[in-house]
């Protein structure tokens, strides 16, 4: 079974704050997501990696970067956190570009950012 | 631009009925693939079951089937015999290979359903 990891369920953080919310992937795949959710408006993306160093932006990139140094690692930093940057934050992987593949979702961070 | 509309936000059903959740889409990619994901309440997405833009025929999985209508640009997802379990929010999604950046999902807004015995 593909197994995709987050670092922490439930995150409290302060505004102005360095955050960082972590996923690991234990499937080798070579794309992995970044998105958050927000009542209403569904799972928009923030980034995403197509391979380790390679990052694209996604529809809503700001406020936020990534980094991949290792393949089965994504990293979400919020430079300086914001009371808007309070969200459910999912990552996701998946094997490389197929139609048909389905992207495997780790259990998700809820960020709050007082 | 890819572009998923679920327009209802909430649904009830009563146990052992079946439910039909909406879902539209907009893409000029001739080529595209669709998705289901259920996420309960814990939180996590769990994949329900795709469907390609060329498939002649309607996919199923177990109690879910996904009536396409390419025409209609519209995939509604079917839960036949509906279990309390099934309670859970629902989104659709969208991946299209040549202008909707090959491994990207665009997903709609979610249906929220509720199961009631």
């Amino acid at each position: 079974d593909v197994k995709v990891t987050q670092s922490s369920r439930y995150l409290v953080k302060r505004t102005g704050e360095k955050v960082f919310l972590e996923c690991v992937q234990d499937m080798d795949h070579e794309n992995m997501f970044w998105y958050r959710q927000d009542p209403g408006l569904g799972l928009r993306l923030i980034y995403f990696s197509y391979d380790v160093k390679m990052k694209e932006k996604g529809d809503i990139p700001e406020g936020y970067s990534v980094s991949r140094e290792k393949k089965e690692r994504f990293s979400l930093i919020l430079e300086s956190a914001s009371t808007n940057q309070t969200s459910m934050y999912l990552c996701a992987s998946s094997p490389f570009s197929s139609i048909t593949d389905t992207q495997y979702f780790g259990p998700g961070t809820r960020l709050t950012v007082l | 631009a890819q572009k998923i509309t679920q327009t209802q936000p909430g649904m009830f059903v009563q146990e052992k009925e079946a439910v039909t959740l909406d879902c539209t889409y907009d893409t000029s990619d001739p080529s595209y693939g669709l998705f289901w994901y259920k996420q309960p309440s814990s939180g996590e997405m769990i994949f329900l079951i795709y469907q390609g833009s060329y498939d002649q025929q309607n996919a199923t999985e177990g109690r879910y089937s996904l009536n396409f209508q390419k025409a209609r640009k519209s995939a509604n997802l079917v839960i036949s015999a509906s279990q309390l379990g099934d309670s859970a929010m629902y989104f659709c999604a969208m991946r299209a290979i040549l202008t909707g950046g090959g491994n990207k999902l665009t997903f709609g807004t979610g249906t929220q359903l509720k199961v009631e015995l």
